[in-house]
């Protein structure tokens, strides 16, 4: 069936490093893709999509890349701050146009 | 610029009792969705409404219902609170139903059922 999950329920990053969180997905016909991020007590951010006609799309420090061959999907975040630590989901746009969620990944930025 | 705007923030409900959540966007986004939260599983789609006047039913709509009697508001209620509800709920917009496009949520409603 469809889903959508991350390969790490938590990361834990050095302040100024790279973070590169992962998500596999398992619907070859998704042709869209959401990153979010979702700090305590708030709701799910839009950070940056990728449709499936692209490898790979950049916005302000933050990289998404996608391999369609083996259905994956990660986002490179540069330069990690103290304000990166938040919980980061990506999600999947079924057949419907509905879309499906991973369980997220807890990203801890160290001072 | 507000989005989104779920009420109330937190609230906590005796079972049995029925409770609206409100959601109001200023978007003018066709498009609009209510989502639950549990630890561990994510986000799962509750009801949604592609344009005024529509809705349908998402992966756990059962309890639940929604309606949309205009663009901008999109109320979810439960007729009979029971404790497996206890949850946080998220709503989100999009401009278009059947596109490629991104939703924006609400800071979400954390309801607790006792």
């Amino acid at each position: 069936g469809e889903s959508v999950g991350l390969h790490l329920p938590t990361l834990s990053v050095q302040e100024g490093d790279n973070s590169i969180i992962n998500c596999a997905y398992s619907n070859s016909a998704s042709d869209y893709f959401i990153w979010y991020k979702q700090e305590s007590g708030k709701g799910p951010q839009f950070i940056i999509d990728i449709r499936s006609n692209m490898d790979k799309r950049q916005g302000q420090r933050v990289t998404v890349l996608l391999n369609k061959t083996v259905k994956h999907l990660s986002l490179q975040i540069a330069a990690t701050q103290p304000g990166d630590s938040a919980v980061y989901f990506c999600a999947e746009n079924r057949n419907d146009y509905k879309l499906s969620f991973g369980a997220g990944t807890t990203v801890t930025v160290r001072a | 610029i507000a989005g989104i705007t779920q009420a109330p923030t937190s609230q906590i409900l005796a079972a049995g009792r029925r409770m609206t959540l409100r959601c109001t966007q200023d978007m003018r986004h066709n498009a609009m969705y209510w989502y639950r939260q549990d630890l561990g599983l994510g986000l799962r789609l509750i009801h949604y409404s592609n344009t005024a006047g529509t809705t349908g039913k998402g992966e756990v709509p059962d309890g639940y219902s929604v309606s949309r009697a205009n663009t901008d508001d999109f109320p979810l209620t439960l007729a009979s609170a029971v404790p497996s509800q206890t949850s946080v709920y998220f709503c989100a917009s999009s401009a278009a139903a059947y596109s490629n496009q991104p939703q924006h949520f609400g800071d979400g409603t954390r309801l607790s059922i006792l």
